[in-house]
Protein backbone atom coordinates (compact mmCIF):
# COMPACT_ATOMS: atom_id res chain seq x y z
CA UNK A 1 0.00 0.00 0.00
CA UNK A 2 1.68 2.98 -1.27
CA UNK A 3 1.20 6.04 1.31
CA UNK A 4 1.72 9.48 1.55
CA UNK A 5 1.80 11.11 5.21
CA UNK A 6 1.51 14.92 6.29
CA UNK A 7 0.72 16.17 9.53
CA UNK A 8 -2.76 17.60 9.93
CA UNK A 9 -1.66 20.64 11.89
CA UNK A 10 -2.81 23.46 11.86
CA UNK A 11 0.45 25.07 11.27
CA UNK A 12 -0.17 28.79 12.72
CA UNK A 13 2.07 31.45 11.26
CA UNK A 14 1.87 34.95 11.72
CA UNK A 15 1.45 37.31 8.21
CA UNK A 16 4.60 37.98 6.40
CA UNK A 17 6.30 34.88 7.82
CA UNK A 18 7.68 31.64 5.90
CA UNK A 19 5.28 28.88 6.10
CA UNK A 20 6.61 25.38 5.68
CA UNK A 21 4.68 22.16 4.77
CA UNK A 22 6.25 18.47 4.87
CA UNK A 23 5.04 15.18 3.15
CA UNK A 24 6.77 11.74 3.31
CA UNK A 25 6.26 8.83 1.00
CA UNK A 26 6.77 5.43 1.07
CA UNK A 27 6.89 4.30 -2.39
CA UNK A 28 10.62 4.64 -3.80
CA UNK A 29 9.79 4.42 -7.41
CA UNK A 30 7.73 7.81 -7.17
CA UNK A 31 8.40 10.13 -9.56
CA UNK A 32 6.06 12.95 -9.84
CA UNK A 33 4.89 15.15 -6.74
CA UNK A 34 2.02 17.51 -6.59
CA UNK A 35 1.02 19.92 -4.04
CA UNK A 36 -2.42 20.87 -4.16
CA UNK A 37 -4.19 24.01 -1.97
CA UNK A 38 -7.90 23.05 -0.67
CA UNK A 39 -10.03 26.15 0.06
CA UNK A 40 -12.66 24.68 2.85
CA UNK A 41 -16.05 23.45 0.54
CA UNK A 42 -14.26 23.70 -2.39
CA UNK A 43 -12.19 21.60 -5.12
CA UNK A 44 -8.14 21.02 -4.76
CA UNK A 45 -6.26 23.32 -7.29
CA UNK A 46 -2.55 22.49 -8.12
CA UNK A 47 0.09 24.56 -6.89
CA UNK A 48 3.19 22.98 -7.40
CA UNK A 49 4.73 20.11 -9.24
CA UNK A 50 8.18 18.85 -9.14
CA UNK A 51 9.88 15.38 -10.46
CA UNK A 52 13.54 16.17 -10.29
CA UNK A 53 15.77 16.48 -6.90
CA UNK A 54 15.83 20.06 -5.60
CA UNK A 55 14.07 23.03 -5.25
CA UNK A 56 11.77 24.42 -7.75
CA UNK A 57 10.01 27.74 -6.98
CA UNK A 58 7.13 29.78 -8.54
CA UNK A 59 6.09 32.78 -7.21
CA UNK A 60 6.09 32.73 -3.18
CA UNK A 61 5.75 29.28 -3.61
CA UNK A 62 9.17 26.72 -3.11
CA UNK A 63 9.00 23.20 -3.57
CA UNK A 64 11.51 21.00 -2.41
CA UNK A 65 12.21 17.61 -3.04
CA UNK A 66 14.63 14.79 -1.85
CA UNK A 67 14.38 11.14 -3.29
CA UNK A 68 16.77 9.70 -0.79
CA UNK A 69 14.92 10.85 1.94
CA UNK A 70 11.33 10.17 0.67
CA UNK A 71 10.80 13.79 1.41
CA UNK A 72 8.74 16.65 0.26
CA UNK A 73 7.89 20.05 1.07
CA UNK A 74 6.22 23.29 0.23
CA UNK A 75 7.45 26.66 1.35
CA UNK A 76 5.18 29.81 0.85
CA UNK A 77 7.11 32.99 1.41
CA UNK A 78 5.51 36.43 2.92
CA UNK A 79 2.51 34.15 3.80
CA UNK A 80 -0.86 35.63 3.63
CA UNK A 81 -4.06 35.55 5.28
CA UNK A 82 -5.43 33.90 2.10
CA UNK A 83 -2.54 31.15 2.05
CA UNK A 84 -5.10 30.00 4.66
CA UNK A 85 -6.39 26.48 3.50
CA UNK A 86 -5.16 22.88 3.39
CA UNK A 87 -2.43 21.69 1.39
CA UNK A 88 -2.81 18.45 0.37
CA UNK A 89 0.71 15.96 -0.92
CA UNK A 90 0.19 13.77 -3.84
CA UNK A 91 2.44 11.47 -5.60
CA UNK A 92 1.71 9.93 -8.80
CA UNK A 93 1.33 6.46 -9.82
CA UNK A 94 0.91 4.63 -12.83
CA UNK A 95 -1.41 6.79 -15.28
CA UNK A 96 -0.93 9.67 -13.62
CA UNK A 97 -3.36 8.44 -10.52
CA UNK A 98 -2.39 10.19 -7.30
CA UNK A 99 -1.91 8.80 -3.87
CA UNK A 100 -3.60 11.59 -1.46
CA UNK A 101 -1.94 12.29 1.94
CA UNK A 102 -4.87 13.64 4.60
CA UNK A 103 -3.66 17.33 4.08
CA UNK A 104 -1.52 20.18 6.22
CA UNK A 105 -4.47 23.01 7.39
CA UNK A 106 -1.99 26.13 7.67
CA UNK A 107 -3.86 28.91 9.70
CA UNK A 108 -2.18 32.51 8.62
CA UNK A 109 -2.95 35.15 11.33
CA UNK A 110 -3.04 39.15 10.11
CA UNK B 1 -13.13 26.62 -21.55
CA UNK B 2 -15.27 25.60 -18.30
CA UNK B 3 -12.77 22.40 -17.57
CA UNK B 4 -14.28 19.98 -15.63
CA UNK B 5 -17.88 20.22 -14.39
CA UNK B 6 -20.00 17.80 -12.06
CA UNK B 7 -23.29 17.42 -11.86
CA UNK B 8 -25.31 17.89 -9.26
CA UNK B 9 -23.80 20.11 -6.70
CA UNK B 10 -25.52 18.22 -3.69
CA UNK B 11 -27.91 15.03 -3.44
CA UNK B 12 -29.69 13.16 -0.53
CA UNK B 13 -30.60 10.08 -1.13
CA UNK B 14 -32.18 7.15 0.69
CA UNK B 15 -30.47 3.52 1.69
CA UNK B 16 -30.92 1.29 -1.34
CA UNK B 17 -31.66 4.18 -3.92
CA UNK B 18 -29.32 4.37 -6.92
CA UNK B 19 -27.80 7.33 -8.62
CA UNK B 20 -25.63 8.90 -11.51
CA UNK B 21 -23.37 11.58 -10.67
CA UNK B 22 -21.90 13.62 -13.63
CA UNK B 23 -18.48 14.50 -14.90
CA UNK B 24 -17.53 16.28 -18.18
CA UNK B 25 -14.55 17.86 -19.20
CA UNK B 26 -13.50 19.94 -22.32
CA UNK B 27 -9.97 20.12 -22.06
CA UNK B 28 -9.21 17.00 -24.57
CA UNK B 29 -7.80 14.90 -21.63
CA UNK B 30 -7.41 11.46 -21.94
CA UNK B 31 -7.21 10.60 -18.32
CA UNK B 32 -10.08 11.08 -16.49
CA UNK B 33 -10.54 10.03 -12.33
CA UNK B 34 -13.13 9.50 -9.83
CA UNK B 35 -12.05 10.55 -6.33
CA UNK B 36 -14.27 10.36 -3.16
CA UNK B 37 -12.89 12.65 -0.08
CA UNK B 38 -14.30 12.10 3.36
CA UNK B 39 -14.18 14.65 6.59
CA UNK B 40 -10.54 15.58 7.42
CA UNK B 41 -9.48 13.24 5.37
CA UNK B 42 -7.15 12.80 1.55
CA UNK B 43 -8.77 11.77 -1.41
CA UNK B 44 -9.21 7.80 -2.34
CA UNK B 45 -9.19 6.83 -5.66
CA UNK B 46 -12.62 4.91 -7.00
CA UNK B 47 -12.23 4.90 -10.47
CA UNK B 48 -10.24 6.16 -13.62
CA UNK B 49 -10.33 5.97 -17.01
CA UNK B 50 -7.03 6.11 -19.65
CA UNK B 51 -9.56 6.68 -22.90
CA UNK B 52 -12.58 6.37 -24.30
CA UNK B 53 -13.80 2.59 -23.41
CA UNK B 54 -11.37 1.71 -20.76
CA UNK B 55 -11.74 2.02 -17.45
CA UNK B 56 -9.91 0.60 -14.33
CA UNK B 57 -10.80 -0.07 -10.63
CA UNK B 58 -8.84 2.39 -7.88
CA UNK B 59 -8.63 1.91 -4.71
CA UNK B 60 -11.95 2.28 -3.16
CA UNK B 61 -14.24 0.72 -5.98
CA UNK B 62 -16.32 -1.31 -4.23
CA UNK B 63 -20.27 0.63 -4.92
CA UNK B 64 -19.42 2.03 -7.87
CA UNK B 65 -19.34 1.81 -11.67
CA UNK B 66 -17.96 3.59 -14.39
CA UNK B 67 -18.35 3.97 -18.11
CA UNK B 68 -16.39 6.07 -20.88
CA UNK B 69 -17.92 6.17 -24.15
CA UNK B 70 -16.28 9.65 -24.96
CA UNK B 71 -13.12 11.85 -24.51
CA UNK B 72 -15.81 14.04 -22.55
CA UNK B 73 -17.71 12.43 -20.08
CA UNK B 74 -16.60 10.03 -17.02
CA UNK B 75 -20.09 9.35 -15.14
CA UNK B 76 -19.83 7.69 -11.86
CA UNK B 77 -23.09 5.08 -10.82
CA UNK B 78 -23.46 4.49 -7.38
CA UNK B 79 -25.68 1.10 -7.11
CA UNK B 80 -27.66 0.56 -4.05
CA UNK B 81 -26.76 3.65 -1.64
CA UNK B 82 -25.10 3.13 1.58
CA UNK B 83 -24.58 5.37 4.22
CA UNK B 84 -20.96 4.80 4.47
CA UNK B 85 -21.17 6.31 1.01
CA UNK B 86 -21.57 9.63 2.12
CA UNK B 87 -18.90 12.06 1.17
CA UNK B 88 -17.93 14.65 -1.31
CA UNK B 89 -17.28 13.29 -4.73
CA UNK B 90 -14.39 14.80 -7.23
CA UNK B 91 -13.92 14.75 -10.49
CA UNK B 92 -10.55 15.50 -12.37
CA UNK B 93 -8.94 14.91 -15.70
CA UNK B 94 -5.37 15.13 -16.91
CA UNK B 95 -2.99 14.32 -20.14
CA UNK B 96 -0.66 12.01 -20.22
CA UNK B 97 2.82 13.52 -20.81
CA UNK B 98 6.52 12.38 -19.89
CA UNK B 99 6.17 13.60 -15.85
CA UNK B 100 2.49 14.89 -16.21
CA UNK B 101 0.85 18.50 -14.81
CA UNK B 102 -1.21 16.90 -12.08
CA UNK B 103 -5.10 16.64 -12.32
CA UNK B 104 -7.23 19.32 -13.09
CA UNK B 105 -10.63 18.72 -10.25
CA UNK B 106 -14.09 19.75 -10.87
CA UNK B 107 -16.01 21.43 -8.35
CA UNK B 108 -17.31 18.08 -6.38
CA UNK B 109 -20.42 16.39 -5.40
CA UNK B 110 -21.63 16.56 -1.86
CA UNK B 111 -23.56 13.17 -1.10
CA UNK B 112 -25.63 12.12 1.69
CA UNK B 113 -26.80 8.85 2.35
CA UNK B 114 -29.55 8.72 5.36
Amino acid sequence: QKEVEQNSGPLSVPEGAIASLNCTYSDRGSQSFFWYRQYSGKSPELIMFIYSNGDKEDGRFTAQLNKASQYVSLLIRDSQPSDSATYLCAVSTGFQKLVFGTGTRLLVSP
Amino acid sequence: NAGVTQTPKFRILKIGQSMTLQCTQDMNHNYMYWYRQDPGMGLKLIYYSVGAGITDKGEVPNGYNVSRSTTEDFPLRLELAAPSQTSVYFCASSTPGLAGEGQYFGPGTRLTVT
